[in-house]
């Protein structure tokens, strides 16, 4: 089975702080996504990936970067936190997302003060 | 939005129960996919279903798929306490759009 695994389970940063999700995928997927998860917004794509070294904006990327330096891992970077970036992020992975779907992690739980 | 949105919000049944909640998008569709969300972890993958599909099954899951009426339902039969969850469904339009919905609660009583 693909495993994805996200570094955290929670966080809780400081406003102004940076701060770097992680997401480690075993399956050789070259497809990789940051998505973050709000009440009542559902799930809204941050960035995604294709391949090594490539990224691609989503629906809402301000506010953040990402870094895709080996395969299987892709990060999610808040350069400065605010407290409006409070949510549960979820990284996901896929072989084909249109086919197949994706496999997602257990998500970071992160909470700007 | 070009979304899918579930119907209802929120269920609560007991278990033993069959559970279907429905799912509404607008655009052309390639595939719709449904997922699970257990409280405070990421989402799994159910089940997805092609345009040129019906119905699909998958264990004590059923999807049934009416392009005319952009419609999607997910019918969970004989319902445990295990399949207490969110559950998602998830457009993939012709555009190769991909959007999740906003989700249906699910609550299987003991």
């Amino acid at each position: 089975d693909v495993k994805v695994t996200q570094s955290s389970r929670y966080l809780v940063k400081r406003t102004g702080e940076k701060v770097f999700l992680e997401c480690v995928q075993d399956m050789d997927h070259e497809n990789m996504f940051w998505y973050r998860q709000d009440p009542g917004l559902g799930l809204r794509l941050i960035y995604f990936s294709y391949d090594v070294k490539m990224k691609e904006k989503g629906d809402i990327p301000e506010g953040y970067s990402v870094s895709r330096e080996k395969k299987e891992r892709f990060s999610l970077i808040l350069e400065s936190a605010s407290t409006n970036q409070t949510s549960m992020y979820l990284c996901a992975s896929s072989l084909d997302r249109w086919v197949y779907g994706y496999t997602f992690g257990s998500g970071t739980r992160l909470t700007v003060v | 939005s070009q979304q899918g949105e579930e119907d209802p919000q929120a269920l609560s049944i007991q278990e033993g129960e069959n559970a279907t909640m429905n799912c509404s998008y607008k655009t052309s569709i390639n595939n719709l996919q449904w997922y699970r969300q257990n409280s405070g972890r990421g989402l799994v993958h159910l089940i997805l279903i092609r345009s040129n599909e019906r119905e699909k099954h998958s264990g004590r899951l059923r999807v049934t798929l009416d392009t005319s009426k952009k419609s999607s339902s997910l019918l969970i039969t004989a319902s445990r306490a295990a399949d207490t969850a969110s559950y998602f469904c998830a457009t993939v339009s012709t555009g190769n759009q991909f959007y999740f919905g906003t989700g249906t609660s699910l609550t299987v009583i003991p």
